[in-house]
């Protein structure tokens, strides 16, 4: 079965410190990879997808991505962390069934020390 | 812009009460998706719709319906309330069933059932 794993459940980091977030799927064919941000008692907001081509994807609010197929990865980057990054992050990819539904990670929470 | 408006930030039920969670979209989507968010699981689908009056399950549609009856609209219902779930739920839709869709999230709705 498909599955998206986000293997750290909290991270933090100093503002002005550099972020990735991990995120690993598993997947037969070419996945279709998302980046979610969710923010403290909001709904979830779309930074950045992979649908192919360039493997360095770039999103909004300063955010990348790279895909890397021999590791089944679509780490989340940003150089330099601001206090308003704090949020909780969601991997997802599309789902090979006829419905083409979204399997998500279980999130990274992200905290920024002032 | 999409935007995903649910009707409710926040509602506090009893159990057994039947419950009515709303949500519409303004950019004449076709799918419409009901989730449940809980700490350390993710985002979760329920319910998931394609069309006007057409559904079908998600990943947990036990104890929920789910009503379309017009394209704008899509409706969770919980029939008896339980304290079980009590919980976040997000809608969120995509423009088509096609694979490279894009799920647009409302702000969410806390539900808690005492």
């Amino acid at each position: 079965a498909q599955s998206v794993t986000q293997p750290d459940i909290h991270i933090t980091v100093s503002e002005g410190a550099s972020l990735e977030l991990r995120c690993n799927y598993s997947y037969g064919a070419t996945p279709y990879l998302f980046w979610y941000v969710q923010s403290p008692g909001q709904g979830l907001q779309l930074l950045l997808k992979y649908f192919s081509g360039d493997t360095l994807v770039q999103g909004i609010k300063g955010f990348e991505a790279e895909f890397k197929r021999s590791q089944s990865s679509f780490n989340l980057r940003k150089p330099s962390v601001h206090w308003s990054d704090a949020a909780e992050y969601f991997c997802a990819v599309v789902s090979t069934s006829g419905t083409y539904k979204y399997i998500f990670g279980t999130g990274t929470r992200l905290k920024v020390l002032a | 812009d999409v935007k995903v408006t649910q009707s409710s930030r926040y509602l506090v039920k009893r159990t057994g009460e039947k419950v009515f969670l709303e949500c519409v979209q303004d950019m004449d989507h076709e799918n419409m998706f009901w989730y449940r968010q809980d700490p350390g699981l993710g985002l979760r689908l329920i319910y998931f719709s394609y069309d006007v009056k057409m559904k079908e399950k998600g990943d947990i549609p036990e104890g929920y319906s789910v009503s379309r009856e017009k394209k704008e609209r899509f409706s969770l219902i919980l029939e008896s309330a339980s304290t079980n779930q009590t919980s976040m739920y997000l809608c969120a839709s995509s423009l088509s069933a096609r694979r490279k869709n894009i799920q647009y999230f409302g702000a969410g709705t806390r539900l808690s059932v005492l």
